[in-house]
């Protein structure tokens, strides 16, 4: 059954400590994406990576890392440096970067206590 | 840099009642994406347009891409329970897709 895996679906962080979510995808794409959602604010994208071992910031990288050593994966660490990161966050894969489809994970909610 | 704006933001009609959303970049787009998020859930991709002028249906729903490929519009006839939800509209330019904040709609029965 092929398709994009996150964990955790909820997340707890006291203030200060990183947290990193995962994504995995069975998909065999190349295109890998992190996307943050807030009420009322659409999809902002963070990261987006088009090839192992490469990626590249979207328009709210700060406070954010990733990494992309395989193709299946695309680690997600919200840092102590990102301000607000109470966040619904969403992990999405492609075959290619600027066309087709994007299959979208079901999300993980962080929460900032 | 590019930006997508989509209106209205929130739309609440009777059972039976159509509804519009519309979507409208500030550059000339490559293709156009329409995606739909239930409450609670992820974003679903519900149609792709790439030709000028280019019109699709799906059942209840049509997608029009405009003739300037800067703006799109998605019309579902005759709602249903079913069709609440979150649509959003994802603009193709030079490199990734920029998403509208998208529109709510409620649907009472």
């Amino acid at each position: 059954d092929g398709g994009i895996t996150q964990s955790p679906k909820y997340l707890f962080r006291k203030e200060g400590q990183n947290v990193t979510l995962s994504c995995e995808q069975n998909l065999n794409h190349d295109a890998m994406y992190w996307y943050r959602q807030d009420p009322g604010q659409g999809l902002r994208l963070i990261y987006y990576s088009q090839i192992v071992n490469d990626f590249q910031k979207g328009d709210i990288a700060e406070g954010y890392s990733v990494s992309r050593e395989k193709k299946e994966s695309f680690p997600l660490t919200v840092t102590s440096a990102q301000k607000n990161p109470t966040a619904f966050y969403l992990c999405a894969s492609s075959t290619t970067l600027n066309t087709g489809e994007l299959f979208f994970g079901e999300g993980s909610r962080l929460t900032v206590l | 840099g590019q930006q997508v704006m989509q209106i209205p933001q929130y739309q609440h009609v009777q059972e039976g009642e159509d509804f519009t959303t519309y979507c409208n970049s500030s550059t000339t787009l490559s293709n156009i994406q329409w995606y739909k998020q239930r409450p609670g859930g992820h974003p679903v991709f519900l149609i792709q347009l790439v030709k000028s002028g280019e019109v699709k249906k799906q059942k209840r729903l049509t997608f029009q891409f405009g003739e300037a490929k800067k703006n799109s519009s998605l019309h579902i006839t005759a709602t249903q329970t079913t069709d609440v939800g979150t649509y959003f509209c994802a603009g193709g330019g030079y490199s990734t897709l920029t998403f509208g904040k998208g529109t709510m709609l409620l649907v009472s029965p």
